[in-house]
């Protein structure tokens, strides 16, 4: 079955960097995009970012453009949000997500327990 | 980008009753949405992709439809397991926006 396991949230200063990972298993990891969304406190849910199966497609939401970058290392079945100049507004839950279809980018079908972010001094 | 205007952003209903949400968007896109639900602390659940194609392993009292920028999650007989919040989401174009959301409690 699939699962999805994000690790690397915490609390973390203003202006300061962050790593999120996304260990996927129990599908082909390789031929899925896959997804960042995060949900603020009591919020609704932000896509943040997409990253293509083969990597060479990332596209961002305009509010964290230039400051978070998505990854992903196949051979090692792990997706990445590397998160700087972080700010009180990035705080949120952060989920993986899987998109449902391989080898392309639409909607998302399976998502990950989420990792929560805090920003605060 | 695309906004998505959904409604009603809270809803009362009970145990057998038929709901209907709704999501417009700001700009045509086609049938390229899709509906989750998600109850408190847990991850969201596809329901619907596509505008009206149901998910695998989704129950039948759940269907969507519309295309352009009007559609609509239709929850027929509601099971108490229903009562969650529900948003859209468009993936027509970057960057993909979510609906607001709508909780539903129950009466």
């Amino acid at each position: 079955q699939v699962q999805l396991l994000e690790s690397g949230g915490g609390v973390v200063q203003p202006g300061r960097s962050l790593r999120l990972s996304c260990a996927a298993s129990g599908f082909t990891f390789s031929i899925y995009a896959m997804h960042w969304v995060r949900q603020a406190p009591g919020k609704g849910l932000e896509w943040v970012a997409v990253i293509s199966y083969d990597g060479n497609k990332k596209y961002y939401a305009d509010s964290v453009k230039g400051r978070f970058t998505v990854s992903r290392d196949n051979s090692k079945n792990t997706l990445y949000l590397q998160m700087n100049s972080l700010r009180a507004e990035d705080t949120a839950v952060y989920y993986c997500a899987k998109d449902r279809a391989s080898f392309g980018i639409g909607e998302i079908d399976f998502w990950g327990q989420g990792t929560p972010v805090t920003v605060s001094s | 980008a695309i906004q998505m205007t959904q409604s009603p952003s809270s809803l009362s209903a009970s145990v057998g009753d038929r709901v209907t949400i709704t999501c417009r968007a700001s700009q045509d896109i086609r049938d390229d949405l899709a509906w989750y639900q998600q109850k408190p602390g847990r991850a969201p659940r596809l329901l619907i992709y596509s505008a009206s194609s149901l998910q695998s392993g989704v129950p039948s009292r759940f269907s969507g439809s519309g295309s352009g920028t009007d559609f609509t999650l239709t929850i027929n007989s509601l099971q108490p397991e229903d009562f969650a919040t529900y948003s859209c989401l468009q993936d027509n174009s970057y960057p993909y926006t979510f609906g607001q959301g709508t909780k539903l409690e129950i009466k």
